[in-house]
This record gives structure tokens, C-alpha cells and sequence, in this order.
């Protein structure tokens, strides 16, 4: 069975382009979690969504970021008019009920 | 969510069991107490879980007190592999099962 799958691995934006995170969750989990880490700091929640719906987005910064998990497709992640702030990876997880099964991040840069 | 203590760093003999200690003395009664841990930059992985009841997996043993005040997270024959960041954590389905990771225990394996 495959694991949660995260693209790109790797992204490197300049300030002000848009950085879209994709997570394709372990089949049948209908649970997406995003948690992001900055250098050095340990993982913050960020959201948490079940399909077509935002459950909880109370870690999600204000502006500039959204989140979305449709019925058909993976779980987007997305950051507009990135900031040398926003470089950290990028961590999402999958859950069938209540244990967290994470992907391998993706590490954003921005340049 | 309930807050958990535990200690920054730990040493344990390579095959030797290690054991980490945490603290959540304002856990409440439908809160259950994870365990994860992070390798180097990979993502998190999840180890194990418990609510009252001492649980075992192939990967480690959680022995959680009668008051439920604290755990202890078993590895019974640590290998350099095991050498990474563990994560106590306690969430319940009031705040989504979301994972609010502390600064942890930084586990080193030694030959």
C-alpha cells in the first residue's frame, strides 16, 4: 500500500510567486492534516480537512494561505505572494480515524 | 489540548531498552496520549497510542499510569535506528485529534 505522497519534494519560489503543496493521502484515509516547520523550531498545525470540507484551520495564518481537499484529486496546500517566511517544510498526514500517518514533506525555499 | 513535559535529551545503549517519560497532568478524561517521533528532517511517524489501558506494537510499549497523570514510552531493544526526537502528545476528538507537537525528547542510541 503506499504512504502519503507529497509534491514536489522540493520547491524554490521567488518573493511574491505562489507555491501550491499537493498530498496525496493514503487510500481510504478521508482525513488531511497540513503542519508546517520552520528551521530549527519543532511542527505547527496548520489545518485539517475531511473531503470537500475545512474542519479546523485555526494554525493557518490569516492571509495569503488557503487549503482545500476535494472529492476527486489530493489535498492542496497553497501560498500566495510568498515571503522568505514562508521557507519551511511542509509536512502533511492522512488518517483513517485517529493516528496520523505523514508524508515526506516538502521543503519550499524562498528566494 | 492537554500540555505534556518531557525531558530535551536522553542516552541508551544500543540494545538496551530506552525508556522516555512524559508528563500530562491536565489530561482530560476523553484525551488519548500519542506517541511519534521524528528522524533526522523526515516526516513524523507515528508509534503508538493509548487512552487508559498499556498498549504494545511491534515497535514499542506505552505504559500509561492509573490517574492517566503520565506515560512511559517503551523501546525494548533500541538499535542506532532508533536515535531521533520522540513526541508525546495528547489530543482528543475536541480539538480534531490535531497533533501539537512540543519540543520533545532527542533520543541518542549509542554503540
Amino acid at each position: 500500500n503506499a504512504g502519503v505522497m507529497q509534491n514536489p519534494r522540493h520547491l524554490v519560489r521567488r518573493r511574491g510567486q505562489e507555491a501550491r503543496l499537493r498530498c496525496s493521502p493514503v487510500k481510504g484515509h478521508s482525513h488531511v492534516y497540513w503542519y508546517r516547520q520552520l528551521p530549527e523550531e519543532g511542527l505547527k498545525f496548520m489545518v485539517y480537512l475531511q473531503k470537500e470540507n475545512i474542519i479546523d484551520e485555526s494554525g493557518m495564518p490569516k492571509e495569503r494561505f488557503s487549503a482545500e481537499f476535494p472529492k476527486e484529486g489530493p489535498s492542496i496546500l497553497r501560498i500566495q505572494q510568498v515571503v522568505r517566511g514562508d521557507s519551511a517544510a511542509y509536512f502533511c498526514a492522512s488518517s483513517p480515524q485517529v493516528e496520523q500517518y505523514f508524508g515526506p514533506g516538502t521543503r519550499l525555499t524562498v528566494t | 489540548d492537554a500540555k505534556t513535559t518531557q525531558p530535551p535529551s536522553m542516552d541508551c545503549a544500543e540494545g538496551r531498552a530506552a525508556n522516555l517519560p512524559c508528563n500530562h497532568s491536565t489530561i482530560s478524561g476523553n484525551e488519548y496520549v500519542y506517541w511519534y517521533r521524528q528522524i533526522h528532517s523526515q516526516g513524523p511517524q507515528y508509534i503508538i497510542h493509548g487512552l487508559k489501558n498499556n498498549e504494545t506494537n511491534e515497535m514499542a510499549s506505552l505504559i500509561i499510569t492509573e490517574d492517566r497523570k503520565s506515560s512511559t514510552l517503551i523501546l525494548p531493544h533500541a538499535t542506532l535506528r532508533d536515535t531521533a526526537v520522540y513526541y508525546c502528545i495528547v489530543t482528543g476528538s475536541n480539538s480534531g485529534y490535531a497533533l501539537n507537537f512540543g519540543k520533545g525528547t532527542s533520543l541518542l542510541v549509542t554503540p
